[in-house]
């Protein structure tokens, strides 16, 4: 089993709608969460982190842990087309070795 | 601060020569990640430093590739010889993780190497 797993799309959503974008992991020490976007030919950003099980929300983005299911999600609200990029689903180990999922490449169509 | 800058952008090299390539980090960070990435694979650690001591490499594909850091502002990343299926995007990322918190790692622009 790979340690971080995204379903690798390609996902679609209309202009204006939500789009969810899963994750899930092996490692139970995990501690930390991030979400990267990553457009064509540019490196990675973080655009969410959360360490904490719930929701974390940061205008359109929610960033939501389940620790127990293992389980990492992330909505985008308002879909924008500049929302157009490559997800990356991340997890910090104890070791501090950050680990990366093969990411989720999201279309919204105007 | 400029961010973490990578060096050269762009690499075309032949098949068999030996490829550098090279990372600052930023100023003060005292983890530096090296990652590849192809289409095929996503993005791999292939090694990462603490306090520019090597902390794990199990990420590194073969013994053609070799990883240092000399200093806290300075790592490098070596193929000899390279192949051409070294083709891929480097990436260099460092952070820093003061007690109790965990922050991002900021990624340099890449190095895009093509072997032929």
């Amino acid at each position: 089993q790979k340690e971080v797993e995204q379903n690798s799309g390609p996902l679609s959503v209309p202009e204006g709608a939500i789009a969810s974008l899963n994750c899930t992991y092996s490692d139970r020490g995990s501690q930390s969460f991030f979400w990267y976007r990553q457009y064509s030919g540019k490196s990675p950003e973080l655009i969410m982190s959360i360490y904490s099980n719930g929701d974390k929300e940061d205008g359109r983005f929610t960033a939501q842990l389940n620790k127990a299911s293992q389980y990492v999600s992330l909505l985008i609200r308002d879909s924008q087309p500049s929302d157009s990029a490559t997800y990356l689903c991340a997890l910090l180990r104890s070791a501090r070795q950050l680990t990366f999922g093969s990411g989720t490449q999201l279309t919204v169509l105007p | 601060d400029a961010g973490v800058i990578q060096s050269p952008r762009h690499e075309v090299t032949e098949m068999g020569q030996e490829v550098t390539l090279r990372c600052k980090p930023i100023s003060g960070h005292d983890y530096l990640f090296w990652y590849r990435q192809t289409m095929m694979r996503g993005l791999e650690l292939l090694i990462y430093f603490n306090n520019n001591v090597p902390i794990d490499d199990s990420g590194m594909p073969e013994d053609r590739f070799s990883a240092k850091m000399p200093n806290a502002s300075f790592s490098t990343l070596k193929i000899q010889p390279s192949e051409p299926r070294d083709s891929a995007v480097y990436f260099c990322a460092s952070s820093f993780f003061p007690r109790g918190v965990n922050t991002e790692a900021f990624f340099g622009q890449g190095t895009r190497l093509t072997v032929v």
